[in-house]
């Protein structure tokens, strides 16, 4: 099984809809990210995660919000999906050495 | 803020060749860790290679290295004798060295095809 794992793969929605990405991890990391990549644009930071208690807005934070549910749950929520938010999004987690381990990706496509 | 540029959207090679991807940052920090991740078609990211700023040995894995100039703040890979299997995306990312969360910042990514 992946050490994190993230649903669902692949998603369509139409403007407007509420969409919740879920994440989930087995590494034990304290540290959790979420991110969106779009073609020619590299990844991008939405949101990250210290621990349970803590939530910090990331480069790219409108539209979305997140809940840190437990150490090893991180979701990331679409409030009213716009077609502008089609992109492929990764979790993501890490240690205090640095490495990031990623999800295998979410993709989500809004008509 | 930091910046990463990947000014090659797009190359090709043949197997067995080797291909150097470029990479330029921009930063005021001294203490920082460079990475070069790869995207194969199953998106998964998988991480390459990893420099910190502070070793002047460049860091090599197996037919991976990079040449780090920090004062150019350049950070290239080489991929010697090139596989079918290196086909995929390639991203750069800075990230600050801190006791925080470690917030990766990504180049645009270069686009990778091996030719058989």
């Amino acid at each position: 099984d992946a050490d994190v794992t993230q649903t669902p793969r692949n998603r369509i929605t139409k403007t407007g809809k509420r969409i919740m990405l879920e994440c989930s991890q087995t590494k034990g990391h304290d540290r959790m990210y979420w991110y969106r990549q779009d073609p020619g644009l590299g990844l991008r930071l939405i949101y990250y995660s210290f621990d349970v208690k803590d939530i910090n807005k990331g480069e790219i934070s409108d539209g979305y919000s997140v809940s840190r549910q437990a150490q090893a749950k991180f979701s990331l929520s679409l409030e009213s999906a716009i077609p502008n938010q089609t992109a492929l999004y990764f979790c993501a987690t890490s240690d205090v050495a640095g490495e990031l381990f990623f999800g295998e990706g979410s993709r989500l496509t809004v008509l | 803020a930091q910046t990463v540029t990947q000014s090659q959207p797009e190359m090709s090679v043949q197997e067995a060749e080797t291909v150097t991807l470029s990479c330029t940052y921009d930063t005021s920090e001294n203490n920082y860790y460079l990475f070069w991740y790869k995207q194969p078609p199953s998106r998964q990211m998988i991480l390459v290679i990893r420099q910190e700023a502070y070793k002047q040995q460049n860091a090599t894995e197996n037919r991976f290295s990079v040449n780090f100039q920090k004062a150019a703040k350049s950070f290239s890979l080489k991929i010697s004798d090139s596989q079918l299997g290196d086909t995929a995306m390639y991203f750069c990312a800075f990230m600050k060295r801190t006791q925080g969360a470690q917030k990766l910042v990504f180049g645009q990514g270069t686009r990778l095809t091996i030719n058989p």
